[in-house]
């Protein structure tokens, strides 16, 4: 079964416009959660992670958001350019463990 | 290159052939990891080496699929008697140490075509 839920499957956005994409999990030992961008024929890449000790991380135009006590992570791009349409991922992971739990994905087209 | 490279890059065989799907790890990384990545879905993990030796095989979903990674680095992710659900995209990754919140860098993928 899936350990993380990621929403919505697909959006569209203008240039310049705010992409959200939410995630959720129910595992509460999970601990790490990065967000990963997949470019069609590429592998993921890792964007942007965060730890459970902050509520916010920032680099750039990607924000991710973190509620602990509702188990749910988000990612936000700013100012979105046609260059960020691309798939992508949120994980999760246990500080003991090394393998990623992966989100469904999130196809994002930022329309010109 | 020194990024992590996987061959051949599309694979096409027939129901109940073998399969050899190789990658090559970032130099210098001891942990090596496979995920399968099915249409429209996330990766999902297969299997995670540290060194030379399978940390953890429990994602391979049955005795058909079998990896190695005898020397500590390129990796062999075999699959006997390929079924037509074993298509998709196999992804390697690998990371410097293996903790938890060492980025893993992936490889572009094999696409695997069961007919």
């Amino acid at each position: 079964q899936q350990q993380v839920k990621q929403s919505p499957q697909s959006l569209i956005v203008q240039k310049g416009g705010i992409s959200i994409i939410n995630c959720a999990y129910e595992n509460t030992a999970f601990d790490y959660f990065p967000w990963y961008q997949q470019f069609p024929g590429k592998g993921p890449a890792l964007l942007i992670a965060i730890r459970p000790d902050v509520s916010e991380k920032k680099e750039g135009r990607f924000t991710i958001s973190f509620n602990k006590s509702a188990k749910q992570f988000s990612l936000h791009i700013m100012d979105s350019q046609p260059g960020d349409s691309a798939t992508y991922f949120c994980a999760a992971s246990r500080s003991n463990d090394y393998k990623l739990s992966f989100g469904a994905g999130t196809t994002v087209t930022v329309r010109a | 290159g020194a990024g992590v490279s996987q061959t051949p890059s599309n694979k096409v065989t027939e129901k109940g052939k073998y399969v050899e799907l190789r990658c090559d790890p970032i130099s210098g990384h001891t942990a090596l990891y496979w995920y399968r990545q099915s249409l429209g879905q996330g990766p999902e993990f297969l299997i995670y080496f540290q060194g030379t030796g399978a940390a953890d095989d429990s994602g391979l979903p049955n005795d058909r699929f079998f990896a190695v990674r005898p020397e500590g680095s390129v990796s062999t992710l075999k699959i006997q008697r390929t079924e037509r659900g074993d298509s998709a995209v196999y992804l390697c990754a690998s990371s410097l140490l293996g903790a938890s919140t060492d980025t893993q860098y992936f490889g572009p993928g094999t696409r695997l075509t069961v007919l």
